[in-house]
């Protein structure tokens, strides 16, 4: 089976703009997390879908949305991008569960100037 | 809400040679689980190993094995015969439906592994 894959890999915005990432779970998978990971906070949730259901938020502004689609992709949004907001973005995916293993894509590398 | 600590930042080993890296964890709940992440410098987050908190005998996966102390809320994570390849950050993580399914990590362990 095909992993977990995001698009873009890379992204370099500057303050004020929006950006969205993509996420396509491995097949099967109805359940998608996102996480951020920056040096100073480390690994932090920031939400988790499931069956286009926002089950779980983690806590972080409202500048911070995603959503899922039928196929199960996902994709999250970030508005007006701060400095702060610089970090890998992983996403997750896993069959229904807290049992269940996530298996992490590459991850989107996202830089705000 | 539940803590995840890993109280070495760092860790050294010698190619063939076994390490242990701690974890201990902070909850009140009775069912959860347990798992050991590699991160190495791709980024690519690696499911390592995973414990089930309903389960007595430790989890061993190939060179990889845990020591789960559920009285203790310790967690660590055995590598034997070290190889270059296991060189990464190790990161331990909490998961219980309480918890809303979210994986709460540790702040990770990097592990170097000298020739």
């Amino acid at each position: 089976k095909a992993g977990v894959t995001q698009t873009p890999r890379y992204l370099i915005k500057t303050r004020g703009q929006q950006v969205t990432l993509s996420c396509s779970p491995i097949s099967g998978h109805r359940s998608v997390s996102w996480y951020q990971q920056t040096p100073g906070q480390g690994l932090q949730f920031l939400f988790e879908y499931f069956s286009e259901t926002q089950r779980n938020k983690g806590n972080f502004p409202g500048r911070f949305s995603g959503r899922q689609f039928s196929n199960s992709r996902s994709e999250m949004n970030v508005s007006t991008l701060e400095l702060g907001d610089s970090a890998l973005y992983l996403c997750a995916s896993s069959l229904l569960g807290q049992g269940y293993e996530q298996y992490f894509g590459p991850g989107t590398r996202l830089t705000v100037t | 809400a539940q803590t995840v600590t890993q109280s070495q930042p760092e860790m050294s080993v010698q190619e063939a040679e076994t390490v242990t890296l701690s974890c201990t964890y902070d909850t009140s709940e009775s069912d959860y689980y347990l798992f050991w992440y590699k991160q190495p410098p791709s980024r690519q987050m690696i499911l390592v190993i995973r414990q089930e908190a309903y389960k007595q005998q430790n989890a061993t996966e190939n060179r990889f094995s845990v020591n789960f102390q559920k009285a203790a809320k310790s967690f660590s994570l055995k590598i034997s015969d070290s190889q270059l390849g296991d060189a990464a950050m190790y990161f331990c993580a909490y998961r219980s439906a309480n918890s809303g399914y979210a994986l709460n990590f540790g702040k990770g362990t990097s592990l170097l592994v000298t020739p």
